[in-house]
């Protein structure tokens, strides 16, 4: 079945440091890929999303591509903050399941000033 | 802000006990989900519905309901509950039924505790 693999956290950069979250992806048929954030004490908000192969996602300086011969969706950014600590979840919608929503696990990352 | 809103946003009641956990998704969009997050089982999707109808299922247990109104609002309903139930419980909604990017916009999440 569909599933969502994401690097274990929780991860601990210093500011200005450079990200990299890993998520790979097994789907049956020719899934969407997403990223949200989850901020303390919030629900979960879209950050960036990739509908095909190829395509790169980007916001708020988070940049992910849509590696289909790799099956991954890596998150990166080039410079964290403070502020971008959070819990970051990949997910996948997948036309071949009835576009069913599949969830990692989640990685916690903290930034330290 | 996402426009999906949830009430109530704490709820701690008893172990049997029955409640019910409401949101309205955002203006425009027929699809309900709901998710449940606890600390051990991560991030879970219960159930879904599409304008009225009983979508997707998930990881729900049958002492747990939910259901759709025209008006497209849906109450998550939880009975007998045990310890283990405590989490945060996410509504999320979407435009259609899902499709190439259909985006989910979440709730803020209604906070459970069974004591």
């Amino acid at each position: 079945g569909d599933s969502v693999t994401q690097m274990e956290g929780p991860v601990t950069l210093s500011e200005e440091a450079f990200l990299t979250i890993n998520c790979t992806y097994t789907a049956t048929g020719y899934p969407s890929l997403f990223w949200y954030v989850q901020y303390p004490g919030e629900g979960l908000q879209l950050l960036l999303k990739a509908t095909k192969a190829d395509d790169k996602g980007s916001n708020k300086g988070f940049e992910a591509t849509y590696r289909k011969e790799t099956t991954s969706f890596h998150l990166e950014k080039g410079s964290v903050q403070v502020s971008d600590s959070a819990v970051y979840f990949c997910a996948l919608s997948d036309r071949g399941t009835g576009n069913q929503f599949y969830f990692g696990t989640g990685t916690s990352l903290t930034v330290i000033p | 802000d996402s426009g999906v809103t949830q009430t109530p946003k704490h709820l701690i009641t008893a172990t049997g006990q029955r409640v019910t956990l409401r949101c309205s998704p955002r203006s425009g969009d027929l699809s309900v989900y709901w998710y449940q997050q606890s600390l051990d089982q991560g991030l879970q999707f219960l159930i879904q519905y599409y304008n009225g109808e009983e979508r997707a299922k998930g990881n729900i247990l049958e002492r747990f309901s939910a259901q759709q109104f025209p008006d497209l609002h849906s109450e998550l309903n939880l009975s007998s509950l045990e310890l283990g139930d405590s989490a945060l419980y996410f509504c999320a909604s979407s435009v259609v039924a899902g499709g190439p990017g259909d985006t989910q916009y979440f709730g803020p999440g209604t906070r459970l505790t069974v004591l």
